[in-house]
């Protein structure tokens, strides 16, 4: 079964507008990431955050970490046409075994 | 650096074909991995190495195999091809301290059985 579950499962929103997406996870986690995939291609790694913290920033993405709940949720701010893709939560509940979850499709509208 | 290679890119087989999907990275990454994409289940994993000559099972193993004679390649082989594993297959790979700084992927093999 799925370790991570993204919420939404698509998202439409107009450019320079904030996206927020969610990940919930079933057990302990080392750590939590967020992955984007384009159209056709990889999955590329945005960002990562360890289980004793409680957010990250890079750029235009706000990570945060909430392990009580066992959920985390990437904010994009002042969204681009060009940050349309799928992002995806990777989590390493089991060690060595990371595993994804089903993802969320953002479309941000120019 | 070529990062990770997916060779091929698209492949169509029958039914009880086999065949080997290869993945090389020239980037000295101990940690490579197999995962099948399919429309609406995300990424599952199918097997990871650890190292040359270590090799374990993720979530959806069956049907696979795998071995890891070298660092650099890690081959995912099709016994018996299903329709059930039409799917799109991704190779990921990484430093084993770096698992914490993110898998780089391959591009990807669209597989299609008929």
């Amino acid at each position: 079964s799925q370790q991570g579950e993204e919420d939404p499962q698509a998202l439409s929103i107009q450019e320079g507008e904030n996206a927020t997406m969610n990940c919930s996870y079933k057990t302990s986690i080392n750590n939590l990431q967020w992955y984007r995939q384009n159209s056709g291609r990889g999955l590329v790694h945005l960002i990562l955050i360890r289980s004793n913290e409680r957010e990250k920033h890079s750029g235009r993405l706000r990570v945060t970490l909430d392990t009580s709940k066992k959920s985390s949720s990437l904010l994009i701010t002042a969204s681009r046409a060009a940050d349309t893709a799928s992002y995806f939560c990777a989590t390493d509940a089991r060690g060595n075994q990371f595993y994804f979850g089903t993802g969320t499709s953002l479309t941000v509208i120019p | 650096n070529a990062g990770v290679t997916q060779t091929p890119k698209f492949q169509v087989l029958k039914t009880g074909q086999s065949m080997t999907l290869q993945c090389a990275q020239d980037m000295n990454h101990e940690y490579m991995s197999w995962y099948r994409q399919d429309p609406g289940m995300g990424l599952r994993l199918i097997h990871y190495s650890v190292g040359a000559g270590i090799t374990d099972q993720g979530e959806v193993p069956n049907g696979y195999n795998v071995s890891r004679s070298t660092t650099e390649d890690f081959p995912l082989r099709l016994l018996s091809a299903a329709p059930s594993q039409t799917s799109v297959y991704f190779c990921a790979s990484s430093y084993l301290q770096g698992l914490i700084y993110g898998y780089t992927f391959g591009s990807g093999t669209r597989l299609t059985v008929v």
